[in-house]
């Protein structure tokens, strides 16, 4: 099976301006779960979407939106970006059980906010 | 917010020797604790997934043990190897939307 992609890979914006990150899960996949690793935080968890409908929520504020499509690829967006945002951003996907089951991981997008 | 703690942060190892290192998380509200290891320039990769108090998981020369009514887990590499060198990290699982949270995890160093 094909693992987890995201696209892009690398992006670099600045700040004020939004994104979109795309990630595509395994075949058969439901679940896909966002999360942002910075230096200083460590890996945070920012959502987790099952079929199309988002089911956790991290402690994160509102530019940061996602959405699920019916064929479970997902999109994440952050608006009005800032500085702090420069991170690496991973989607995982996992079975049905979501944040229970094994979380497979893909290459992260690394953004950059100038 | 939910308090999980790793140590220790950093761990130099002699390649051939054993090692281990901790994951506390809270004893209360627990649905899963996860084990990854994560090498530079590369994804996550699962190494457990445990979710019963007692559980004790193993994979190779790597072995894992739970214990949720006093809230930590024990990662076990016997006879490090060089490839052995990651990040190890955890995450708990509560159930609730807050989702996983992971530590900030074990950064592991073997010396030839």
């Amino acid at each position: 099976k094909a693992g987890v992609t995201q696209t892009p890979r690398y992006l670099i914006k600045t700040r004020g301006q939004q994104v979109t990150l795309s990630c595509s899960p395994i075949s058969g996949h439901r679940s896909v779960s966002w999360y942002q690793q910075t230096p200083g935080q460590g890996l945070q968890f920012l959502f987790e979407y099952f079929s199309e409908t988002q089911r956790n929520k991290g402690n994160f504020p509102g530019r940061f939106s996602g959405r699920q499509f019916s064929n479970s690829r997902s999109e994440m967006n952050v608006s009005t970006l800032e500085l702090g945002d420069s991170a690496l951003y991973l989607c995982a996907s996992s079975g049905k059980q979501g944040l229970t089951d094994t979380q497979y991981f893909g290459p992260g997008t690394r953004l950059t906010v100038l | 917010i939910l308090n999980v703690e790793q140590s220790p942060q950093s761990l130099h190892v002699q390649e051939g020797d054993s090692t281990n290192f901790t994951c506390s998380f809270p004893s209360s509200n627990f649905y899963a604790l996860h084990w990854y290891r994560w090498e530079t320039a590369k994804s996550p990769e699962a190494l457990f997934v445990m979710t019963l108090n007692g559980d004790e998981k193993k994979k190779g020369r790597i072995s894992a043990t739970l214990n949720t009514k006093e809230g930590y887990s024990y990662l076990y590499i016997k006879g490090s190897q060089p490839e052995d060198s990651a990040t190890y990290l955890c995450a708990f699982s509560g159930g609730g939307a807050d989702g996983l949270t992971f530590g900030k995890g074990t950064h592991l160093i073997i010396q030839p």
